[in-house]
């Protein structure tokens, strides 16, 4: 069973939308940590964020926000007034606190951010 | 401070080759990883180190591919024989247990490699 679901595979906006990334995750450990990556045109993945399974609440940083509800066992990511260097893919990744070293990429979703 | 740094870049090779990859992990890290991200598979989980020592190689897909991590600042992914399905994009990443179990892991550019 897939552990992280990244349900979108390419969204498009325009630049200064705001856009919604999902990420539904799935385990059975009470004690879980969820990541999100950005991979650019470049290539590299760049490290965002990081939350443990014990900590739900919501962070902000700059236009980034994430939307973390373990109802719904998701880790969301919202992207507030869009640009053009936002294009790019995001992957949210899962580890198990059994096994931390251990990360379950989603499969990605592609942004365009269109001027 | 410098990255994770991998070579090289970009690596072109016939089947049948062996393919050598390498990885330069941040110094002070204590944890190496290698990834292979296919369009098919996604980034998938290799094989990782501890210390140098190889923890978890369940992800190593066939006897054709081995990792070695003869020191804390140097590792390599070999692949011997190459095959054609091994094209892909391998990124190696580090990280540091610190006082954290769940640090994020910082990925180096990536090898494409192209199997012909």
């Amino acid at each position: 069973a897939q552990k992280v679901t990244q349900a979108q595979t390419e969204i498009s906006v325009v630049e200064k939308e705001d856009v919604t990334l999902d990420c539904v995750y799935e385990t059975r450990d009470t004690t879980y940590y969820l990541f999100w990556y950005k991979q650019p045109p470049s290539g590299e993945l760049v490290f965002l964020i990081r939350r443990n399974s014990f900590d739900e609440q919501n962070e902000i940083s700059g236009r980034y926000s994430w939307n973390f509800q373990k109802s719904t066992s998701s880790f969301n990511f919202t992207i507030t007034a869009s640009q053009v260097v936002d294009s790019a893919v995001y992957f949210c990744a899962l580890s198990e606190a059994w096994n931390f070293n251990k990360f379950y990429f989603g499969s990605g979703t592609k942004l365009n951010v269109k001027p | 401070d410098a990255g994770v740094i991998q070579s090289p870049r970009h690596e072109v090779t016939e089947m049948g080759q062996e393919v050598t990859l390498r990885c330069k992990p941040i110094s002070g890290h204590d944890y190496l990883f290698w990834y292979r991200q296919t369009m098919m598979r996604g980034l998938e989980l290799l094989i990782y180190f501890n210390n140098n020592v190889p923890i978890d190689d369940s992800g190593m897909p066939e006897d054709r591919f081995s990792a070695k991590m003869p020191n804390a600042s140097f590792s390599t992914l070999k692949i011997q024989p190459s095959e054609p399905r091994d094209s892909a994009v391998y990124f190696c990443a580090s990280s540091l247990a610190g006082t954290l179990a769940y640090n994020e892991q910082f990925f180096g550019p990536g090898t494409r490699l192209t199997v012909l």
